[in-house]
């Protein structure tokens, strides 16, 4: 089983500020088949990245990833009031599919 | 657009068995898509639980012991989870998903998640 480590647990920041997530697999992710969802209170999660830096339909281009192997990142250029919010990383490359286990992006 | 909807009862006894429903509109459970079981219990993260394929293929979890099993109806347009000899530790919000298509499952489709409590 793949292992997703996220970094760090919480972010405390300001809006306009940048945020920068990590996600770390015990072993490698092939192809790339990573992807980072964004999950707010009472609501299911919301995709936003997909192979790793490709971004899903309608998403803003304050959001973009990076990262192959074992290491990614997630970052939000500038944050908006609406991205305060936690987020999950997921792999589907190996089975079973695992997610890690979120990082919380909260205000300052 | 499909949507999912996920129904069933929301209390189930310890050592019972869990039954869910994820109803699929605006799409069909044909399609070349996997179909899928996330659940989070509250206050936790995302948990990976099993999917399956419109042909019966599934895969699981082994972190849930053989205890699940996934089903389709196509009559209904609908697939199932039964999670048998629950524990309080199966107290969670269950979520169905819809995968990218058969070669990558990530999931732009979710259901709004349902809450099922384990207690007597």
């Amino acid at each position: 089983e793949i292992v997703l480590t996220q970094s760090p647990g919480t972010l405390s920041l300001s809006p306009g500020e940048r945020a920068t997530l990590s996600c770390r697999a015990s072993q490698s992710v092939s192809s790339s088949y990573l992807a980072w969802y964004q999950q707010k209170a009472g609501q299911a999660p919301r995709l936003l990245i997909y192979g790793a830096s490709s971004r899903a339909t309608g998403i803003p281009d304050r959001f973009s990833a990076s990262g192959s192997g074992t290491d990614f990142t997630l970052t939000i250029s500038r944050l908006e009031p609406e991205d305060f919010a936690v987020y999950y990383c997921q792999q589907y490359g190996g089975s079973p599919r695992t997610f890690g286990q979120g990082t919380k992006v909260e205000i300052k | 657009q499909v949507q999912l909807l996920e129904s069933g009862p929301g209390l189930v006894k310890p050592s019972g068995t869990l039954s869910l429903t994820c109803t699929i509109s605006g799409g069909s459970v044909g399609s070349s898509n996997w179909w899928s079981w996330v659940r989070q219990p509250p206050g936790k993260g995302l948990e990976w639980i099993g999917k399956i394929y419109h042909s019966g293929n599934t895969n699981y979890n082994p972190s849930l012991k053989s205890r699940a099993t996934i089903s389709i109806d196509k009559s209904k347009n609908s697939f199932s989870l039964t999670l048998s000899s629950v524990t309080a530790a199966d107290t969670a919000v269950y979520f169905c998903a819809r995968s990218y298509d058969f070669w990558t499952d990530y999931y732009p489709n979710w259901g709004q998640g349902t809450l099922v409590t384990v207690s007597s």
